[in-house]
């Protein structure tokens, strides 16, 4: 089966731009997850999607991020406008059920650097 | 809520000799537990996890951690390490399902890098 994927894998933007980051999950499974990891920092969770729907997104730093999952399929995740501390590697996770029982599969990241 | 402790930032060893990365954790309610490898320029990948049940569980690339629910303590041990064992490990647990115990997602660790010395 196909793996969990993203993209884009960097982008350097400018501060004060905006950036949309995609997450394609594993066919099937209901639970998608965004996380990210400052430089330095343990990887942090942001939110939680079942299906199209917001279960979670008590991890979310601000309102400069938007999180979406229309259709319960893919999901983006929007910055904007993007600040310096946004920098970091922000990873998707999907998972068939809750809590990862069953594992939680990751994508390769997005690595977003502002300058 | 839950938080995990790894002791150890970084963890040099010799190629062909044994190592154990440590990990603690704090929770209120029953969590599954897992530990994750990154390996250079590559996501995470799932090494094992512990659902319930043995409290020994074994993950792929030899790899095999121990479950020590009095001690709270989920250590990650191989008996003969490689140069491709070269990453970062993290250690991370989930709350069971509906069980108040905050995201449904992971409460990661710092992560520990495994450095191998040929």
């Amino acid at each position: 089966e196909a793996g969990v994927t993203q993209f884009p894998s960097h982008s350097v933007i400018e501060k004060g731009q905006t950036v949309t980051l995609r997450c394609d999950p594993i066919s099937g499974h209901d639970n998608l997850y965004w996380y990210r990891r400052v430089m330095g920092k343990e990887i942090k969770f942001l939110l939680h999607f079942v299906k199209e729907s917001k279960q979670d997104e008590s991890g979310m730093p601000n309102n400069r991020f938007l999180a979406e999952r229309t259709g319960g399929t893919y999901s983006t995740l929007k910055v904007q406008p993007a600040e310096l501390e946004d920098s970091g590697v922000y990873f998707c996770a999907s998972s068939q059920a809750l809590s990862g029982s069953g594992g939680y599969t990751f994508g390769s990241g997005t690595r977003l650097t502002v300058v | 809520a839950q938080s995990v402790t790894q002791l150890d930032s970084q963890v040099p060893v010799f190629e062909e000799a044994p190592v154990e990365l440590r990990c603690n954790y704090s929770s209120s309610v029953s969590v599954y537990l897992f530990w994750y490898v990154q390996y250079p320029n590559q996501g995470l990948q799932l090494l094992l996890k512990y659902l319930s049940g043995s409290t020994l569980v074994k993950g792929i690339n030899g790899f095999e951690a121990e479950f020590n629910k009095s001690q709270t303590s989920f250590h990650l041990r191989k008996p003969s390490v490689h140069i491709s064992d070269t990453a970062e490990y993290f250690c991370a647990v989930s709350p069971y399902p509906y069980s108040g115990g905050g995201a449904d997602g992971l409460t990661f660790g710092k992560g520990t890098h495994l450095i191998i010395q040929p």
